[in-house]
């Protein structure tokens, strides 16, 4: 069975453009959420996504967005990149609240 | 808003001895989930344990086990027989079972040092 699959793994970005990271999660998983990991912040909650709508959201601003698509496979986007948004962006899966979240390997997005 | 602890930013312990690491956390539910994630340098998160609040035997899996004690909001994890292949970050998580959410709130880690 495959894993949470994220991509791409790694990302330079200029400040002021905008990315895209992806997200497939295992087969069969409905619920998709997304992590900013920084050294200063550590693990902090962006969002969390269930058969394509938003069930939650963490105190990030505005120009971080995400969607999910009946496919279940997640997208995140940040418009207008700071140096800060540099950070290790993880996504986890899961079948429903009462199971474990698989965490995919990460996309190292670096703003230059 | 529920908030993780963890006191202790790094620790090491010789190959074969037992570690245990320390985790609190502040709640006012009563029921909820909590987790001890390890993060090797691949970066990617592996669950190594979960505890069921409402269960009061503590979880083990293999070498590691925790020691749950609710009224204190403490969660820590032991490692027996410690191997090089667990050195690596080890974050302590919660989440709670209201909301329908999968939101997990973490700790900032604590990085394991296995001494050969």
């Amino acid at each position: 069975k495959a894993g949470v699959t994220q991509t791409p793994r790694y990302l330079i970005k200029t400040r002021g453009q905008q990315v895209t990271l992806s997200c497939s999660p295992i087969s069969g998983h409905r619920s998709v959420s997304w992590y900013q990991q920084t050294p200063g912040q550590g693990l902090q909650f962006l969002f969390e996504y269930f058969s394509e709508t938003q069930r939650n959201k963490g105190n990030f601003p505005g120009r971080f967005s995400g969607r999910q698509f009946s496919n279940s496979r997640s997208e995140m986007n940040v418009s207008t990149l700071e140096l800060g948004d540099s950070a290790l962006y993880l996504c986890a899966s899961s079948v429903d609240t009462a199971t474990e979240a698989f965490f995919g390997q990460g996309t190292r997005l670096t703003v230059v | 808003a529920q908030t993780v602890t963890q006191s202790q930013p790094e620790m090491s312990v010789q190959e074969a001895e037992t570690v245990t690491l320390s985790c609190t956390y502040d709640t006012s539910e009563s029921d909820y989930y909590l987790f001890w994630y390890k993060q090797p340098p691949s970066r990617q998160m592996i669950l190594v344990i979960r505890q069921e609040a409402y269960k009061q035997q503590n979880a083990t899996e293999n070498r590691f086990s925790v020691n749950f004690q609710k009224a204190a909001k403490s969660f820590s994890l032991k490692i027996s027989d410690s191997q090089l292949g667990d050195a690596a970050m080890y974050f302590c998580a919660y989440r709670s079972l209201q909301g329908g959410s999968e939101k997990l709130v973490f700790g900032k880690g604590t990085k394991l040092t296995v001494n050969p």
